[in-house]
This record gives C-alpha cells, structure tokens and sequence, in this order.
C-alpha cells in the first residue's frame, strides 16, 4: 500500500520561502507512470494544483505560482519536495502532496498524504 | 486554462435519498474528468475517474457520467457516511482545476 507523508515547518514568515517534503512510503518513487503533485487548501476553501514533477525530473508549474514555485525529486531517498518563495498570507494553507496515475491516457490523483498545514505569519 | 463550475454549491438530503451534482468545463475536456470526496480534517479520496469509471473499494452506489463539458456525479441511496464535500477535477490539461465542490449534509 503506497503511502504519502508531508513534513516541514508549520510556520514560515512573510516574504521567506516555505519548503515541504513528501516522502512516499510502500513503492519505489521511481517505479511505475506516476507524476508526483503538490496540491493545496486554505481553510474553508476549494483545492489549488501547484505543480507535479515526473521522475524524469520535468515538470509543470500552475502560471498562478510558477514564478515562485520549484518542484523537485529525490529518488535516492523516495522524497520529492515543494518550494515556494515570497510567500504572503494568502498561501496559509494545508499542502497536500499527491501521486497522478499517468497511463493508457488516464490521468487522475489515487493517493494524496494527510496534508500538513502551513500558516504564514510574523 | 479552462474552469471548473459545480452545482449547487451545498445541498441537504435525508439518507436513501438520491443524489446529483453537476459539474461543467469552460471548454470540452472529452471524459478527462475526475471525482473526489473529501471529509473534514481529511484528504480527498477518489471516486471516480474518466468521467465514469468507478475507483477501486468504492461503494457502487457512486456513479459518474458525461462527456465534453458537462459531468454528473450522482449517489443512488445516500448513506450517513456520504455527508461530504464533493469536487470535480479536470485532467485534460496543465494547469488542473478543481471545481469549487458542493457540500452534502443532513437534512
């Protein structure tokens, strides 16, 4: 059974950059079609993508938030981790990392790890 | 980019009700069209995908249908532990969007 888990700081002040880990559990990061997604949640609200990465290393960003996002893997340690600079209160949130099925066209998000919340302030 | 739309926004129903919630693309995303539920304090889980394909361990009493830009998700008898928010997702294209999801709860 694949399991996901974020871990990082709960807190980051304004205008630093908030860095999150997903380490994936039961599976091989590198086995298999899967992109590996951020996706995130302010209280109360709907669900944002931010980005995903393939195991090849490439990746696609939301334009909402490319110019401050970086997405990146680590195979070596079943990792990948989310970036995201300048922030501001409005990325106060619950980051959610997630695993896309990507084969025989079919595209959709099968694990999702608990979220962890991330709230920007002084 | 293209937007998601759900309606209605919330709805109260009793158990063994059925359910329907619509769902619609700001252009034709074919059947690239996924379903979520998502408990309070929880992660979402997938329902359904490519429009009407049913996830694995999940009750068939959930089903999915539509093609281009509409979409529905409907629940044949509703059950005490369906009381969620529900969204849609396109996955037709980068960036994906979520619908802003419709939230079923007790009448």
């Amino acid at each position: 059974q694949v399991q996901l888990q974020e871990s990082g700081p709960g807190l980051v002040k304004p205008s630093q950059t908030l860095s999150l880990t997903c380490t994936v559990s039961g599976g091989s990061i590198s086995s298999g079609s899967y992109y590996w997604s951020w996706i995130r949640q302010p209280a109360g609200k709907g669900l944002e993508w931010i980005g995903r990465i393939y195991t090849s290393g490439s990746t696609n960003y939301n334009p909402s938030l490319k110019s401050r996002v970086t997405i990146s893997v680590d195979t070596s340690k079943n990792q990948f981790s989310l970036k995201l600079s300048s922030v501001t209160a409005a990325d106060t949130a619950v980051y959610y990392c997630a695993r896309e099925w990507e084969f025989s066209d079919l595209y959709y998000f099968d694990y999702w790890g608990q979220g962890t919340l991330v709230t920007v302030s002084s | 980019d293209i937007q998601m739309t759900q309606s209605p926004s919330s709805l109260s129903a009793s158990v063994g009700d059925r359910v329907t919630i619509t769902c619609r693309a700001s252009q034709s995303i074919s059947s690239y069209l996924n379903w979520y539920q998502q408990k309070p304090g929880k992660a979402p889980k997938l329902l359904i995908y490519a429009a009407s394909s049913l996830q694995s361990g999940v009750p068939s009493r959930f089903s999915g249908s539509g093609s281009g830009t509409d979409f529905t998700l409907t629940i044949s008898s509703l059950q005490p532990e369906d009381f969620a928010t529900y969204y849609c997702q396109q996955s037709y294209s980068t960036p994906y969007d979520f619908g802003p999801g419709t939230k079923v709860d007790i009448k």
